[in-house]
């Protein structure tokens, strides 16, 4: 019963340095997504993926990379960290198919310093 | 662009009392809505959908009507309890294109004894 697991839960950076989170699910889906959750801003799309080996831009792409080289993970990264990426992360994943529900892990939350 | 906008809260309620959180939208076509509740500490998780206009989405006592002709997707419960108490989000999606999820800002409901 694991779903959507999110590694690390909590990550302390200083500005400029780097890190990668990542995102593994284990119900064979083929939609990932990385979100970012922000103080009366809701949940934003950084990047998503719908399949192994593809990656797309999603409304707030810029200082974030991500990779999908596995089905089942979705890594994303920070190569210079700023403080205003401080947020709370959601790694999401959903089913190919017509209004399907979206899964999220329990989030990380990231403070750049 | 798509859009959805809540009310904005915290919303504090006594246990029994009537909810209604409201959600409106702008999206061109037909996209399907939905509510998402995140408990405290805790990923988001989905309360109910509704594909298409006039469906209704219910669970857990909760429901929501599709209003295409108001862009309307309120959320309502007849008698809250304290285990209620989370944030609520609206969103809308479209099929194709990787499911997209465009959230709201999110509501806070509080239900006191």
């Amino acid at each position: 019963n694991a779903g959507v697991t999110q590694t690390p839960k909590f990550r302390v950076l200083k500005t400029g340095q780097s890190m990668t989170l990542l995102c593994a699910q284990d119900m064979n889906h083929e939609y990932m997504y990385w979100y970012r959750q922000d103080p009366g801003m809701g949940l934003r799309l950084i990047h998503y993926s719908v399949g192994e080996g593809t990656t797309a831009k999603g409304e707030v792409p810029d200082g974030y990379n991500v990779s999908r080289l596995k089905k089942q993970n979705f890594l994303l990264g920070l190569e210079s960290a700023a403080p205003s990426q401080t947020s709370v992360y959601f790694c999401a994943s959903s089913y190919q198919g017509r209004n399907t529900e979206a899964f999220f892990g329990q989030g990380t939350r990231l403070t750049v310093v | 662009g798509n859009s959805v906008t809540q009310m904005e809260g915290p919303v504090t309620l006594s246990e029994e009392a009537f909810l209604t959180i409201n959600c409106t939208y702008t999206a061109t076509g037909y996209p399907s809505l939905f509510w998402y509740v995140q408990y405290p500490g805790e990923g988001l998780q989905l309360l109910l959908k509704a594909t298409k206009a006039d469906d209704k989405g219910s669970n857990k006592g909760f429901e929501a009507t599709y209003r295409k002709e108001t862009t309307s997707f309120h959320l309502e419960k007849g008698s809250v309890q304290v285990s209620d108490s989370a944030v609520y989000f609206c969103a809308l999606s479209y099929t194709g294109g990787g499911n997209k999820l465009t959230f709201g800002t999110g509501t806070q409901l509080k239900v006191e004894l």
